[in-house]
């Protein structure tokens, strides 16, 4: 059945290390996006990305990198340039209709998420 | 800056009672908004949606009203059952008008009581 999966469920970071969070969907969504939530602090937007080989930063994307090789794939690597990596990380995908202009403010359907701890 | 601003950190309704969740906007480029649930450690679940050509969608339980006059939309939940005790999200965009990402109150959370 379709949907987007994120692993780990729970991810822990040494000190200086980066890691990896993973994302993949079978939805055949054109864009992906990746959040993270601390409390109070709802959602904020990390990167998205509208097409293959393509991505732009979004509100918090200082210490954190992309990439999308694979429509289907959109991973989130968490640097050591990220001081404060503790979070639950959400990826989230919706389609995207073009050349209408209807695009990246559709609907989009959420991945279980990620929780990222620090050693 | 906050465009999409949930005032109410948190709100208890009894079993069987409506829930209003409200919602402020201050882009009048926003054109499409929606509602989130989502319990904790989880991701969230699209609940509904509205356009601004619209002043009202329903869904069972589930209403959303839209004024855009004042920039106010609201999530009325009727009857309310424990099952929705959870975080509410808020979210907007500029679909026709600019192509933004969704923009994400701080979210309400629901407690409803039996």
């Amino acid at each position: 059945d379709g949907g987007i999966t994120q692993s780990p469920k729970y991810l822990f970071r040494k000190e200086g290390q980066n890691v990896t969070l993973s994302c993949e969907q079978n939805l055949n969504h054109d864009a992906m996006y990746w959040y993270r939530q601390d409390p109070g602090q709802g959602l904020r937007l990390i990167y998205y990305s509208q097409i293959v080989n393509d991505f732009q930063k979004g509100d918090i994307a200082e210490g954190y990198s992309v990439s999308r090789e694979k429509k289907e794939s959109f991973p989130l690597t968490v640097t050591s340039a990220q001081k404060n990596p503790t979070a639950f990380y959400l990826c989230a995908s919706s389609i995207i209709l073009l050349p209408t202009g209807r695009g990246i403010g559709e609907t989009q359907y959420f991945g279980p998420g990620t929780r990222l701890l620090v050693l | 800056d906050q465009q999409v601003k949930q005032n109410s950190p948190s709100l208890s309704v009894q079993e069987g009672r409506i829930s209003i969740l409200n919602c402020d906007y201050t882009n009048s480029m926003f054109d499409y908004f929606l509602w989130y649930k989502k319990y904790p450690a989880e991701g969230p679940t699209f609940l509904i949606s509205i356009s601004s050509i619209k002043d009202k969608n329903e869904d069972g339980r589930f209403t959303v009203f839209l004024n855009k006059s004042a920039k106010h939309l609201s999530l009325h939940i009727v009857p309310s059952q424990p099952g929705d005790s959870a975080v509410y999200f808020c979210a907007a965009s500029a679909l026709w008008a600019g192509n933004t990402p969704l923009v994400f109150g701080k979210g309400t959370r629901l407690s409803v009581i039996a």
